[in-house]
């Protein structure tokens, strides 16, 4: 079964940390690997990822994917309380289904 | 960019009643994605919303208890059926990116739904 696999499941940091959140899949019919950010209920697009060891960058936030080790990590530098949200990664296939992970809950305290 | 209007925002409904869900975009899209996510899951594709023709349901769904209109490129309704507790989710519209098929994703602002 094709599948997403996100961890760590929970984190909670203080304000100022660096987290890493990570993400594998499977290599079943791989097109692209997204980021999205879920503070409430709609999620927002951050990321997405074609080709292994391009870092894509957005403020405090960074992604990278890797081809061959079939994994992603977001990065997100001096974190705020802003950042609390759940992080969802997904994968999608040729066919441009999405297939997504569980999500990491990130909580930041201040 | 897309902008997405769904609603309602949330609704508190009796056990065995249906409920309607709308989502209106801001511009013509071919395909309308209709997710649920339970609480703390992730994020399951219910159907896609074709304009002109049935929607195309996911393995888990059927269009007896999730029934869909899309009457127009900007419009479509889900409807939950015959409700029971277990339906209470966050239920969220979406439409791809226009102009590639990359699988980036545009959300309406979601309908949490509580079936009591």
């Amino acid at each position: 079964e094709d599948k997403v696999v996100q961890s760590p499941l929970s984190l909670v940091v203080h304000e100022g940390d660096t987290v890493t959140l990570n993400c594998s899949y499977e290599v079943t019919n791989f097109r692209s690997l997204l980021w999205y950010k879920q503070e409430k209920k709609a999620p927002t697009f951050l990321f997405m990822l074609t080709s292994s060891g391009i870092e894509k960058k957005s403020g405090r936030l960074s992604s990278i994917l890797d081809k061959k080790e079939l994994f992603s990590i977001l990065n997100i530098t001096a974190t705020q309380t802003g950042d609390s949200a759940i992080y969802l990664c997904a994968k999608t296939d040729s066919n441009y289904q999405l297939i997504w992970g569980a999500g990491t809950k990130l909580i930041i305290k201040p | 960019s897309a902008v997405i209007s769904q609603k309602p925002s949330r609704d508190i409904c009796q056990r065995g009643t249906s409920l309607t869900i709308q989502c209106q975009v801001d511009s013509q899209v071919t395909m309308m994605f209709w997710y649920r996510q339970q609480p703390g899951q992730s994020l399951t594709l219910i159907a896609t919303a074709n304009q002109g023709s049935e929607a195309t349901y996911e393995s888990g769904f059927v269009i007896d208890k999730f029934p869909i209109s899309r009457p127009n490129l900007t419009f479509s309704t889900l409807t939950v059926s015959n409700m029971s507790p277990e339906d209470s989710s966050i239920y969220l519209c979406s439409v791809a990116a226009s102009g590639a098929n990359t699988g980036e994703l545009f959300f309406g602002e979601g309908s949490r739904l509580t079936v009591l």
